[in-house]
């Protein structure tokens, strides 16, 4: 079964400092994956997602990730923080299937410190 | 351009009440999800639809039943309300295993 771990359920990072978000997954054969992030009192968008064409996957708004298969990983990073990228970020898989169904890690809060 | 309407976007409910929380899609998606949300938790499934006319259990579906009317609409029903319903409940549809597109939530309180 998929499944998927986000570790660190918040981080805080200081403005201008690198955001590392954490994401290791569970799967039988490698998956679709993706990044959502939730602003306060809003739905989940999509950030972004791997599909299989590249490994580094590029994003919105400065973010982007890298699929490790060796790892079982989908890390986020982006190389400099910005006051408005605190919100909630989600990391989710779905395995190679037309009757898949979408999983999400718990979360993880980010805080940018001033 | 619509996306994923969910209705209502807030209710309060006694204990033992029921009631249906719509949901539908303009995008001719063929996935359906229904998800909730709770502190710390992050997303869980409750039920999904792959197509029309198919509907699997997730993570979480004690208490709720679905309905998969047609492509477009996804319903959750909540036959009789307990406060450990209380949540925020999140529609979503996709194109199979494609991205998820997500509706405003409803938050959901039961006392």
């Amino acid at each position: 079964a998929q499944s998927v771990t986000q570790l660190g359920s918040h981080v805080s990072v200081s403005e201008g400092a690198l955001v590392l978000l954490r994401c290791n997954y569970s799967s039988s054969v490698p998956p679709y994956l993706f990044w959502y992030v939730q602003y306060p009192n809003q739905g989940l968008q999509l950030l972004l997602k791997y599909t299989s064409a590249a490994t580094l996957v590029k994003g919105i708004n400065g973010f982007e990730a890298e699929f490790k298969k060796s790892e079982t990983s989908f890390h986020l990073t982006k190389p400099s923080a910005h006051m408005s990228d605190a919100a909630e970020y989600f990391c989710a898989v779905a395995p190679y299937s037309s009757a898949s169904k979408i999983i999400f890690g718990s979360g993880t809060r980010l805080s940018i410190r001033p | 351009n619509a996306g994923v309407t969910q209705t209502p976007k807030f209710q309060v409910l006694k204990t033992g009440q029921s009631m249906t929380l719509q949901c539908a899609q303009d995008m001719n998606h063929n996935s359906m999800y229904w998800y909730r949300q709770d502190p710390g938790m992050g997303l869980r499934l409750i039920y999904y639809s792959a197509s029309e006319g198919t509907t699997d259990k997730g993570e979480v579906p004690n208490g709720y039943n679905v309905s998969r009317l047609n492509k477009r609409e996804f319903s959750l029903r909540l036959e009789s309300a307990a406060p450990s319903q209380t949540s925020v409940y999140f529609c979503a549809s996709s194109e199979y295993q494609r991205e998820a597109f997500f509706g405003q939530g409803t938050r959901l309180t039961v006392v």
